[in-house]
């Protein structure tokens, strides 16, 4: 049951242009929507979170954007740079009986093309 | 200080066999989750310690087991391999606190399972 799913394995953009990834999500019952980036031989690292009450959050050159009545979020990075080369996941949590469970998404995979 | 480190990096097993990973979470955190991730697929949960009790498990089987000392390590184990459990594991170690709480990932231990 893929409860968070990215239907983009890839994704190629153009340095300096705008990237948007796409994640959709089944759960209604989800607090948080986290995304993050994984390096090659890395673990991930946490990007930027939404909470399921806000439908934008902004970080400096990232944005998640949530549309509830879609269970759709994406994110926005602008302008795009090729360090941001890497698997992006979006990852979506729920508190249950005390602690945090977070459901990852299959990843996408950016390029950042000088 | 020093970030999640896990060992080993990589391992080879043979089907049937028993495996121990280790983590080391980040200083001053009390949370420990430890994750699968397949080839192609995001991370699955597992489970999660907190304060060295388990407080929440994913779909996985009795056989996956952990343990989380006082100093805030913990380990994976996995009894009778099966050739599916060849897969990145990542340990997330994270401060619990109210609200959604970051999680700090290893680089993982890769395991195959021959």
């Amino acid at each position: 049951d893929q409860q968070v799913k990215q239907n983009s394995p890839s994704l190629s953009v153009q340095e300096g242009r705008i990237s948007i990834l796409n994640c959709d999500y089944t759960n209604s019952m989800f607090d948080y929507f986290l995304w993050y980036k994984k390096y090659p031989a890395e673990g991930p690292t946490f990007l930027i979170s939404i909470s399921s009450i806000k439908d934008k959050n902004e970080d400096g050159r990232f944005t998640v954007f949530l549309n509830k009545s879609a269970k759709h979020l994406s994110l926005h990075i602008v302008p795009s740079q090729p360090g941001d080369s890497a698997v992006y996941f979006c990852a979506a949590l729920y508190y249950s009986g005390g602690y945090q469970k977070v459901t990852f998404g299959t990843g996408t995979k950016l390029q950042v093309i000088p | 200080e020093t970030g999640v480190t896990q060992s080993p990096t990589h391992l080879i097993k043979t089907r049937g066999q028993q495996v121990t990973l280790r983590c080391s979470s980040q200083s001053g955190h009390n949370t420990v989750s430890w994750y699968q991730q397949a080839l192609g697929q995001g991370p699955q949960f597992i489970f999660q310690y907190y304060r060295e009790e388990e407080n929440g498990r994913g779909n996985f089987p009795p056989r996956f087991s952990g343990l989380q000392f006082p100093n805030y390590s913990s380990e994976l184990n996995v009894n009778a391999l099966e050739l599916d459990d060849s897969a990145l594991y990542l340990c997330a170690s994270s401060l619990k606190t109210s609200g959604a709480y970051e999680q700090y990932f290893g680089p993982g231990t890769r395991l195959t399972v021959t």
